[in-house]
């Protein structure tokens, strides 16, 4: 089992619609989480964090975590051609002494005009 | 603006040559990390330093792989000798981590090597 899953995708939606992006972990000493997204040949670009339990929003985004579930989300609201990317999750692990970011593979988000 | 900077953009060599891709962190920042990207693997972690110290290695192949950070404003990876399988997008990113955790991580433009 991958410590980070998404679905690979690719998700489909039509513009203006809400996109819904989901991410499991298994690591349950796991405490930050990260929401990257990534351009088609350009580098992950930070757009979301949360730690705590609950949603946050910022804009159009809202990340969800539940640590109980194991699970963070990201929903895009009012969904833009611009916002045509692969989404990666990263999750705070910690093995051994070491801590650092976990990615997952990455859903690819299409948004259709 | 701060950005992490990565040379060169892209590489292309032939199997057995090294190769050696440099990393500028962001003024300030204390931790660096080096990530492999394909297709087929996803966004791997090759290594991880903090303040000039490596931490973690252990996603790097050992026999042909290495990175140091000879100061603070330069992380190198090198392979030494590189074959076809490493083609990739080798990404550095920076982070601050005053406490001991981990967190927020700024990416470079990467380094896309080919590997004939």
């Amino acid at each position: 089992q991958k410590e980070v899953e998404q679905n690979s995708g690719p998700l489909s939606v039509p513009e203006g619609a809400i996109a819904s992006l989901n991410c499991t972990y298994s690591d349950r000493g796991s405490q930050s989480f990260f929401w990257y997204r990534q351009y088609s040949g350009k580098s992950p670009e930070l757009i979301m964090s949360i730690y705590s339990n609950g949603d946050k929003e910022d804009g159009r985004f809202t990340a969800q975590l539940n640590k109980a579930s194991q699970y963070v989300s990201l929903l895009i609201r009012d969904s833009q051609p611009s916002d045509s990317a692969t989404y990666l999750c990263a999750v705070n692990a910690l093995p051994g002494s070491a801590r650092q970011l976990t990615f997952g593979s990455g859903t690819q988000l299409t948004v259709l005009p | 603006d701060a950005r992490v900077t990565q040379t060169p953009r892209h590489k292309v060599t032939e199997m057995g040559q090294e190769v050696t891709m440099r990393c500028q962190p962001i003024l300030g920042h204390n931790t660096v990390f080096w990530y492999r990207q394909t297709m087929m693997q996803g966004l791997e972690l090759l290594a991880y330093f903090r303040n000039r110290a490596p931490l973690d290695d252990s996603g790097m192949p050992k026999d042909r792989f290495s990175a140091e950070m000879p100061d603070a404003t330069l992380a190198t990876l090198k392979i030494q000798p590189s074959e076809p399988r490493d083609s990739a997008v080798y990404f550095c990113a920076s982070g601050l981590d005053p406490t001991g955790n981990t967190d927020t991580q700024y990416f470079g433009p990467g380094t896309r090597l080919t590997v004939l």
